[in-house]
């Protein structure tokens, strides 16, 4: 069971903005930057979003990051079919020593 | 350009060892914090293990503590994971990833298996 909580599922239109939650605690997302993923079948992880809302070079700036106390969002704006994949949120837990991730969510591009 | 490529992954008995590679090239390894994160077929990222830049402090999860060491060979730009006691729960496709940030290798399977 992953510490870091997010909806398994997610789903949207062409066109419409989405967000994905992340859910933490004070001991890693209240105290540390989130990164976020993208992962299509088969392939390794893409980063999407570092220190909570920066977006690497190449990203494209539909895709968006935000912090808040314990909890994280990525929100993508003008969904597109590409976006279809799942996504995943990360945080370093300083008393675990672990970095945490997410379960992982689902998103359909309906 | 940057690139990291795993290798080592297979078919292995239960309670076997099995060490991981992860050649990169590119970058200096050594100036960078490097991370093992695995996935078990059909399931989420799980994060492994850490290694930091300077190579003094070294990070695992609960469920390889006390199993999986890693290490690195600066000499060859490598890192290593040497995964002792293997368990069916250990099977999964393992990525090593610099500072978990926007490289990542493709993957190497392995598979705990009788």
């Amino acid at each position: 069971q992953s510490v870091l909580t997010q909806p398994p599922s997610a789903s949207g239109t062409p066109g419409q903005r989405v967000t994905i939650s992340c859910s933490g605690g004070s001991s890693n997302i209240g105290i540390t930057d989130v990164n976020w993923y993208q992962q299509l079948p088969g392939t390794a992880p893409k980063l999407l979003i570092y220190s909570s809302n920066q977006r690497p070079s190449g990203v494209p700036d539909r895709f968006s990051g935000s912090k808040s106390g314990t909890s994280a969002s990525l929100a993508i704006s003008g969904l597109q079919s590409e976006d279809e994949a799942d996504y995943y949120c990360a945080a370093w837990d300083d008393s675990l020593k672990e970095v945490l991730f997410g379960g992982g969510t689902k998103l359909t591009v309906l | 350009q940057v690139q990291l490529v795993e290798s080592g992954g297979g078919v292995v008995q239960p309670g076997r060892s099995l060490r991981l590679s992860c050649a990169a090239s590119g970058f200096t390894l050594s100036n960078y914090g490097m991370h093992w994160v695995r996935q078990a077929p059909g399931k989420g990222l799980e994060w492994v293990a850490v290694l930091s830049y300077d190579g003094t402090n070294k990070y695992y999860a609960d469920s390889v503590k006390g199993r999986f060491t890693i290490s690195r060979d600066n000499s060859k730009n490598t890192l290593y994971l040497q995964m002792n006691s293997l368990r069916a729960e250990d099977t999964a496709v393992y990525f090593c990833t610099k500072d978990l940030r926007d490289y990542w290798g493709q993957g190497t399977l392995v598979t705990v298996s009788s």
